[in-house]
């Protein structure tokens, strides 16, 4: 079964400095790989997501997630972070041979942005 | 566009009381429907999904059933609370592979 693992519960980082957030799948099989964000006591929003093609892919407020195959990664990243970033941060993947499409989602990563 | 509804917002039930959340998305037609219960400081548990009307999957065993009694309406209930019930649910709607699920605003559930 998929399993998802994102080893940091908590990053905290100074405004502007840069941040990676960690993400792990177990399995090789074709997938696709998702990033959520979370504000205190709302749902949860798309930030970007890996169908096929261009291994880097991007977000409209600067994030962007690499996919590697080999490592079974998919690292989100931004250089300069706001305040405003402060928020929780889920990987997900989905099984391209799950006909149900379910989301298996890391336990998530409280990204805390300091000024 | 689509949208999706959650309901209520907020809710605190005793121990042993009954449960009826609600979940109803507007814009879009047979769409398969998720549950998922966040607990404090964890990430999220699929709890069940729907392909369609009367199709229900359980992934996990408890105390918690859900039901879709029309196409874009999906029903989480419980008979008889536990304190383990707390936390906050989440209902996603989603269509093919490769399309990300659309999550609802959240019901926050405190079982005292």
């Amino acid at each position: 079964a998929q399993s998802v693992t994102q080893l940091d519960s908590q990053v905290p980082v100074f405004e502007e400095a840069p941040v990676e957030l960690r993400c792990n799948y177990s399995s090789s099989v074709s997938v696709y790989l998702f990033w959520y964000v979370q504000y205190p006591n709302q749902g949860l929003q798309l930030l970007l997501k890996y169908l096929s093609g261009s291994t880097l892919v991007e977000s409209i407020n600067g994030f962007e997630a690499e996919f590697n195959k080999s490592q079974t990664s998919f690292h989100l990243r931004k250089p300069s972070v706001h305040i405003s970033d402060t928020a929780e941060y889920f990987c997900a993947v989905s099984d391209l041979e799950d006909s149900s499409y379910k989301l298996i989602f890391g336990s998530g990563t409280r990204l805390l942005v300091r000024p | 566009s689509q949208t999706i509804h959650q309901w209520p917002a907020t809710l605190v039930q005793p121990v042993g009381s009954p449960l009826s959340l609600e979940c109803t998305v507007e814009g879009t037609s047979n769409p398969n429907l998720y549950w998922y219960r966040q607990a404090a400081g964890r990430g999220l548990q699929l709890l069940f999904y729907s392909v369609g009307i009367g199709q229900i999957s359980s992934e996990v065993p408890q105390n918690l059933s859900a039901s879709r009694p029309q196409d874009r309406q999906f029903i989480l209930s419980s008979k008889k609370l536990l304190l383990s019930d707390s936390g906050f649910y989440l209902c996603a709607w989603g269509r093919l592979a490769g399309n990300e699920q659309f999550f609802g605003p959240g019901t926050r559930l405190t079982v005292l």
